[in-house]
C-alpha cells in the first residue's frame, strides 16, 4: 500500500532554533518527493522537490534530504522564525498520483 | 508564474443548497486539474481529476453526482457541491498541472483553498 508517514505529528520550538521533520514512504513507483508548507486556511506552497538521484536540496532556510534506499526524507529548518509556524506536508509522487503525508504541525514561539 | 486562484475563498450556505467553487490557472494553461478535500488536522484527500474537455475521474467513495466537476477551458475548472449538507463542510483545494508547460517534475500548483461551511 502506498503510504507516507510523517513525524512528529506536532512540534513546538523557540524562535531562532533549528528543527528537523521526518518523512518515511512506501510509494512505488517513485517519481519525486516534495515538501510543502501549508499555512492555516491556505493552500500548500512548494518548498522543495527531489528526484531519485538527488540527496539534498535547499531553499533558503529549508534543507531537504532524501535517502531513496531507505525511503526516508527529512526537512531541516534553520534559525526558525515565527512565520515558519505552519503545517509541513511530505508528498511523494508515484505515477500520476500524489500520496500525501498527514503533515507535521510546527509552532514557533517567541 | 504558475499561480492558481480559487473563488470564493470562503462560503457559508444552508443545507440543501448548491455551491459552486471556481479554480483558475492565471498564467498557464492547465490541461489537468485536481480537486482535494481537507478536513481539520488531516491531510489533503484527492476527490477527482479533471482533464480539459473530458469527464472527470473520481476517486473511490466520492459521489460524482454530488460533486459535479466541469473543466470546460484550459484555465478554469469548477466544483459544484449539490444539495450540500453539514458533513460536506470542509476545505476544498484545487491544483493545476500542464505537462507541456515546461514546469519541472510535472508539478502541481495549488490554489489557496475554499472554506465551505454548510449550516
Amino acid at each position: 500500500k502506498n503510504q507516507v508517514e510523517q513525524s512528529p505529528q506536532s512540534l513546538i520550538i523557540l524562535e531562532g532554533k533549528n528543527c528537523t521533520l521526518q518523512c518515511n514512504y512506501t510509494v512505488s513507483p517513485f517519481s519525486n518527493l516534495r515538501w510543502y508548507k501549508q499555512d492555516t486556511g491556505r493552500g500548500p506552497v512548494s518548498l522543495t522537490i527531489m528526484t531519485f538521484s538527488e540527496n539534498t536540496k535547499s531553499n533558503g532556510r529549508y534543507t531537504a534530504t532524501l535517502d531513496a534506499d531507505t525511503k526516508q526524507s527529512s526537512l531541516h529548518i534553520t534559525a526558525s522564525q515565527l512565520s515558519d509556524s505552519a503545517s509541513y506536508i511530505c508528498v511523494v509522487s508515484g505515477g500520476n498520483k500524489l500520496v500525501f503525508g498527514a503533515g507535521t504541525i510546527l509552532r514557533v514561539k517567541s | 508564474g504558475a499561480v492558481v486562484s480559487q473563488h470564493p475563498s470562503w462560503v457559508i450556505c444552508k443545507s440543501g443548497t448548491s455551491v459552486k467553487i471556481e479554480c483558475r490557472s492565471l498564467d498557464f494553461q492547465a490541461t489537468t486539474m485536481f480537486w482535494y478535500r481537507q478536513f481539520p488536522k488531516q491531510s489533503l484527500m484527492l476527490m477527482a481529476t479533471s482533464n480539459e474537455g473530458s469527464k472527470a475521474t473520481y476517486e473511490q467513495g466520492v459521489e460524482k453526482d454530488k460533486f459535479l466537476i466541469n473543466h470546460a477551458s484550459l484555465t478554469l475548472s469548477t466544483l459544484t457541491v449539490t444539495s450540500a449538507h453539514p458533513e460536506d463542510s470542509s476545505f476544498y483545494i484545487c491544483s493545476a498541472r500542464d505537462p507541456a508547460s515546461g514546469h519541472s517534475y510535472n508539478e502541481q500548483f495549488f490554489g489557496p483553498g475554499t472554506r465551505l461551511t454548510v449550516l
